[in-house]
Order: C-alpha cells, then structure tokens, then sequence
C-alpha cells in the first residue's frame, strides 16, 4: 500500500548549520511530492515540491532532492536560522490526487 | 487575501452532538480536503472535492460526512460525535495539481 515515512522523527542542530531532512516513500507511482513546514498551534505551510521526472529543486535557501531509485526524498535548508523550528512533513501524490503524509520530524535550531 | 478559512477554532462536544466545521476558500480553487491530525499519526485524510458537487472519501471518512454546493466552502460535518474524533482538523484547497497546497489554521476538536 502507500506509505510515507521520515528516517529521523527529530533532528537538532545549531544555527547557522544546514539540515537535511529525510523521507521514505514507497509508492513506485506517486509522481509528484511536497514538503510542508508546520509551526506549534498552525496549519501546515508550503515549502517546496517537485515532480517525478526531477531529481532537484532549489527554493529560497530549500533544496529537495529525490531518488526514486531508492524511493527517497530529502529537504536541505542552508543557513538554518531559529524560525525554521518546527515539524516538517512530506507528502507525496499517489492515485486519484490524493496526497499521503509522513508523521513529521521536529527539527529543533540552537542558538 | 484571506486563503482558507477554518471556523471555529477551538470547540468542545459532549458525545453524541452533532456539529459543522465551516471551511472556506477565496482563491477559486477546485480542489478542497479535509484531514486530521492526532499526535503520532500525522495527517490523514477525511474526505476530499475534485469540484462543486463532487465529494468523495479519504482515509479516514467514517462519521464525517461533507458536501460541496459551492466552490469556496466545503464543511465537514460530524453527526454524531464521539471521543474518536477528538482531534485537530485541517482543511486545505489548491487550484491545481498541487492538491492540498494551502492549509487553514486548523480546529481543535475536543470530544468529552
């Protein structure tokens, strides 16, 4: 069946270091994948997505990488900066456009 | 530009009663769902719209039901509630393939 799921469920690292986030999927057919951001007490954000027939995307200081291959998707954030605390979700588009979501990891910056 | 809208935000049941959690949209978008989020699970989906009159189920659908007479709301109902469903619910909409790309504030759905 499809599934998602996060190799690290948190990750802590020092500002002004990068961070990699990662992500399992298994649904060989999903074609299209996003990473959401979510802050204590809001909704989900959008961060960045990127499509089956592309390996990498870079945003504003986000890159995302996918290996379908090995079925795996990464989020780097460069220069993690304190507002990038929060609980990061991927989710990937399987049949009828439904999205599947991991269960998140906390990604906790040190100052 | 108000995005999605989620009303209420916090809401408190007894067993059994029923209620409608109201979501809206000021973007035209098409596509509307409904998810919830309980510590450990993540997000999972409730039920979802491709379109006004098109509804159709997620994950999670039983005990919700949804309809959709416009583009801009899509509410969830809970007809009869239960501890269950004690939960956070997040209502999303997206104007394309990005399905699910904007998220409400969310509600915070207590069931005694």
């Amino acid at each position: 069946g499809e599934s998602v799921g996060l190799h690290l469920p948190t990750l802590s690292v020092q500002e002004g270091d990068n961070s990699i986030i990662n992500c399992a999927y298994s649904n060989s057919a999903s074609d299209y994948f996003i990473w959401y951001k979510q802050e204590s007490g809001k909704g989900p954000q959008f961060i960045i997505d990127i499509r089956s027939n592309m390996d990498k995307r870079q945003g504003q200081r986000v890159t995302v990488l996918l290996n379908k291959t090995v079925k795996h998707l990464s989020l780097q954030i460069a220069a993690t900066q304190p507002g990038d605390s929060a609980v990061y979700f991927c989710a990937e588009r399987g049949s009828n456009y439904k999205l599947t979501f991991g269960k998140g990891t906390l990604l906790t910056v040190n100052p | 530009n108000a995005g999605v809208t989620q009303t209420p935000k916090f809401q408190v049941l007894k067993t059994g009663q029923s209620m409608t959690l109201q979501c809206a949209q000021d973007m035209n978008h098409e596509y509307m769902s409904w998810y919830r989020q309980d510590p450990g699970m993540g997000l999972r989906l409730i039920h979802y719209s491709v379109g006004a009159g098109i509804t159709d189920q997620g994950e999670v659908p039983n005990g919700y039901n949804v309809s959709r007479s416009t583009t801009e709301d899509f509410p969830l109902r809970l007809l009869s509630a239960a501890p269950s469903q004690t939960s956070v619910y997040f209502c999303a909409s997206s104007g394309g393939v990005r399905l699910g790309a904007f998220f409400g504030q969310g509600t915070r759905l207590t069931v005694v």
